[in-house]
């Protein structure tokens, strides 16, 4: 499988914690995307790092690459409830982008 | 929010009917996708197209087929549906000189008796 695979599988962490989501893939990549997904919607881009980049931050959110690891981590510091929802990382092989099975993260209030 | 639909947002239709779902995008792009997804599960990319008459399959196979006439219209067409073909389709798009961010579709629950 070429599949970016999320770990862990589910999260639950109560309102003003960090989330901590990782990645992993199996081949080079053009860049790597995250994408957030509401139950039962569509998904959302909330950002992108290119294969040159080590680590990018947009709000609160922070993302890591590691190419010689072939992994990323996505970071949520101060966790709201409204960030209830699962998290894909997406490496973009060729043009592609690779999904996995997510992150499901549930944020108490 | 994107500038890309997809009606209907859900269907429950008996086996053997012909469906078509429909994607429609505003924004111009040249690049289409549709993706499968069971519930808790990973996205599987069934079709996708690089413009206007260009159509490829994807690395799930799928008894569904797809055209690309007009740029902003990208239908997804079941000839005959089928219990096996229950799931939710996704409709995205992307341009190139964005690094291939793609911009989804609110999606169509598909349900077949």
């Amino acid at each position: 499988s070429q599949q970016g695979e999320e770990d862990p599988q589910a999260l639950s962490i109560q309102e003003g914690e960090n989330a901590t989501m990782n990645c992993s893939y199996k081949t080079s990549i053009n860049n790597l995307q995250w994408y957030r997904q509401n139950s039962g919607r569509g998904l959302v881009h909330l950002i992108l790092i290119r294969s040159n980049e080590r680590e990018k931050h947009s709000g609160r959110l922070r993302v890591t690459l590691d190419t010689s690891k072939k992994s990323s981590s996505l970071l949520i510091t101060a966790s709201r409830a409204a960030d209830t929802a699962s998290y894909f990382c997406a490496p973009n092989q060729g043009g592609k982008l690779i999904f996995g099975q997510g992150t499901e993260l549930s944020v108490k209030p | 929010e994107a500038d890309i639909y997809q009606t209907p947002r859900y269907l429950v239709i008996g086996t053997g009917k012909k469906i078509t779902l429909e994607c429609s995008q505003t924004m111009g792009h040249d690049k289409m996708y549709w993706y499968q997804q069971d519930p808790g599960m990973e996205l599987h990319l069934i079709h996708y197209s690089y413009g206007v008459n260009s159509t490829e399959k994807g690395d799930l196979s799928s008894e569904s087929t797809v055209s690309r006439i007009r740029t902003e219209h990208f239908p997804l067409t079941l000839e005959s549906a089928r219990p096996s073909h229950t799931s939710q389709y996704l409709c995205a798009s992307s341009e190139f000189r964005d690094q291939e961010t793609q911009y989804f579709g609110p999606g169509t629950r598909l349900l077949v008796l």
